[in-house]
């Protein structure tokens, strides 16, 4: 668990600005995830990625971009065109990309208030 | 896409009393079914995790039961504790795929 770091952990967003927010991890795995936590709402995904330069949308996409340039570093920007991004985001990472068995691990997580 | 349902969203126990949180899934090819523990403003982690060739697990106070027929497995917690108190989440996964569906939740508080 401890191998995944994020930040920041509270961030304060005006409109109209683009934010993003890190994710780096040194535990060598291969697929990285984002997910978006509301209350109530549960865990949603917003997008992952199984390898270096590749990455896939999510169940809630829209709004958010992403990279994967490095395999430790996963960031997520959360743009202007995402209207509610009031939330927690949870970045995770898993060893194996299709092995469903391999755990899921969890960063801090980092919390974004639109103000 | 899987579909995770979970139930209840709160429960509410006293201490020494035993807690039962209920999942359905709606792929039949899901077979990796994990529980997860989130205790306020912190990160979820797994407590307990079951694969389709399995019908139970334990592990000290905490089994997991799973009924592939019906789709649906279930995180029980026996003799609970005041820290037992956090949301759970069940999560269901598909071989050959690398994400997890999660259910919204359960808030399970333990009265001392």
């Amino acid at each position: 668990d401890g191998g995944i770091t994020q930040s920041p952990k509270y961030l304060f967003r005006k409109e109209g600005q683009n934010v993003t927010l890190s994710c780096e991890q040194n535990l060598n795995h291969d697929a990285m995830y984002w997910y978006r936590q509301d209350p109530g709402q549960g865990l949603r995904l917003i997008y992952y990625s199984q390898i270096v330069n590749d990455f896939q949308k999510g169940d809630i996409a829209e709004g958010y971009s992403v990279s994967r340039e490095k395999k430790e570093s996963f960031p997520l920007t959360v743009t202007s065109a995402q209207k509610n991004p009031t939330a927690f985001y949870l970045c995770a990472s898993k060893r194996d990309t299709l092995n469903p068995g391999n755990t899921i691990y969890f960063g801090e997580g980092s919390w974004l208030t639109v103000v | 896409g899987e579909n995770v349902e979970q139930h209840p969203s709160t429960l509410s126990v006293q201490e020494g009393d035993s807690a039962v949180i209920k999942c359905t899934y709606s792929d039949s090819a899901s077979n990796y079914f994990p529980w997860y523990k989130q205790e306020l403003g912190k990160r979820p982690q797994l407590i307990i995790d079951i694969r389709s060739n399995v019908g139970e697990k334990k592990d000290q106070r905490i089994a997991v039961t799973l009924n592939k027929t019906a789709k649906h497995f279930s995180l029980h917690i026996t003799e609970t504790q005041p820290e037992d108190s956090a949301v759970y989440f069940c999560a269901a996964s598909i071989s050959g795929y690398s994400t997890l569906t999660f259910g919204k939740g359960t808030m399970l508080l333990v009265s001392p």
